[in-house]
């Protein structure tokens, strides 16, 4: 199945450390989302971006739409242990019929060392 | 304000075996999505639901099929299953076709 490039595939940090990672695509779209999924979980929405250039935070989360529509980043500052998990980007377009499934990127495991 | 439940969340079947996996939706949301999660693997659309009719298609074999009821919640049956049925299903609602979607606990499917 589809599925957009993701990457780095897993990281290693020490707490207190920023995290950066993104998203590409050979598609536009019209929104990106970024997940989190914890291990026997569903993923639980983050952020979501609606418009090209698009920069929003959500605590120390921030998260910008490409001008390109094509591409998204995820930043994570000042990481804590209770970071850890999978984070999943997921892109969106808008089909005629006006429905849309979600195109996940395989994601980021972030393990956060005390 | 409940958010998306599904059921069972474990559930073990043999190859050839039928299995049905529930969804309610949140609150006030009228359309479910199904999604199959490979280990180590990100989200794969199965299909999606809305006013009771199954409006978009991955995929996914016709193995996979679907029913939403009035109150919007939702089923996803797969018949003759296969060892790579094997997977974590999600279902997803959200309001109208193209809103943002949130995501239930997911049901673990084992094959054997």
């Amino acid at each position: 199945g589809q599925q957009l490039n993701q990457s780095p595939q897993s990281m290693f940090i020490q707490e207190g450390e920023d995290v950066s990672m993104n998203c590409t695509s050979s598609s536009i779209f019209n929104t990106w989302l970024w997940y989190k999924q914890e291990p026997g979980e569903g993923p639980v929405l983050l952020i979501a971006l609606y418009k090209a250039g698009e920069l929003t935070s959500n605590g120390r989360l921030t998260a910008q739409f490409g001008i390109t529509r094509k591409d998204s980043f995820l930043n994570i500052s000042a990481s804590i242990p209770s970071d850890v998990g999978i984070y999943f980007c997921a892109g969106q377009a808008v089909s005629q019929g006006g429905s849309e499934k979600l195109v996940f990127g395989k994601g980021t495991k972030l393990t956060v060392n005390p | 304000d409940a958010g998306v439940t599904q059921s069972p969340t474990h559930l073990i079947k043999t190859r050839g075996q039928q299995v049905t996996l529930r969804c309610s939706p949140k609150s006030g949301h009228d359309t479910v999505s199904w999604y199959q999660q490979a280990l180590g693997q990100g989200p794969q659309f199965i299909f999606q639901y809305y006013e009771e009719e199954e409006r978009q298609r991955g995929n996914f074999p016709d193995r996979f099929s679907g029913h939403q009821f009035p109150n919007y919640s939702s089923e996803l049956n797969v018949n003759a299953l296969l060892l790579g049925d094997s997977a974590l299903y999600l279902c997803a609602s959200s309001l109208g076709r193209s809103d943002t979607q949130y995501f239930g606990p997911g049901t673990r499917l084992t094959v054997l």
